[in-house]
């Protein structure tokens, strides 16, 4: 059974950083891209960034870039964001995807809070 | 990058009912287009990829059409946990984009 698990949500204050984790099981993890989708309370779904099965290839949506950073560890089956500068408007739930064009699997979501 | 907006906003039916919802992209994305279904306090879940092809699991009332720009989401006769609120996605470029959903709830 896939499974994802996201970690590392929290509150923060604005300018801080925050790393976020998901533990992948139950596929082979380093055949597949992975992505992070954010939903802000109440709001609509963005795909925030995406990355290549070797980490070759990284992708992010325009209101991260420069502040966020995807990765990964393929011998700990893990994905990561890390996040810098952190604004108000990236308080969201972040969720942790597999797939490069549709997400076909997803995790539950770990809350981001950005407040002071 | 892509916008897509679906329409309507909110969609009342009742159970048993046919629903229909809506989205257009802002420039073709020719089949590359999926729909999903969310649920309150739950991740989405993929109902529809290429357009048409349902994901596994998905029961058969539901079905995707279209290509282009114009697509449509049809639930042949809603189940209780139908009601739920709907997005469209584009990957046909980057960014990956949604649509700002449709809520469908019980008439």
């Amino acid at each position: 059974e896939v499974q994802l698990v996201e970690s590392g949500g929290g509150l923060v204050q604005p300018g801080g950083s925050l790393r976020l984790s998901c533990a992948a099981s139950g596929f082979t993890f380093n055949t597949y891209w992975m992505s992070w989708v954010r939903q802000a309370p109440g709001e609509g779904l963005e795909w925030v960034a995406n990355i290549k099965q070797d980490g070759s290839e990284k992708n992010y949506v325009d209101s991260v870039k420069g502040r966020f950073t995807i990765s990964r560890d393929n011998a700990k089956n893990s994905l990561y964001l890390h996040m810098n500068s952190l604004r108000v408007e990236d308080t969201a739930v972040y969720y942790c995807a597999r797939g490069q064009f549709v997400l076909a699997y997803w995790g539950q979501g770990t809350l981001v809070t950005v407040s002071s | 990058e892509i916008v897509m907006t679906q329409s309507p906003a909110t969609l009342s039916v009742s159970p048993g009912e046919r629903a229909t919802l809506s989205c257009r992209a802002s420039q073709s994305v020719s089949s590359n287009f999926a729909w999903y279904q969310q649920k309150p306090g739950q991740a989405p879940r993929l109902l529809i990829y290429g357009a048409s092809t349902r994901a596994t699991g998905i029961p058969d009332r539901f079905s995707g059409s279209g290509s282009g720009t114009e697509f449509t989401l049809t639930i042949s006769s809603l189940q209780s946990e139908d009601f739920a609120v709907y997005y469209c996605q584009q990957y046909n470029n980057w960014p990956r984009t949604f649509g700002q959903g449709t809520k469908v709830e019980i008439k």
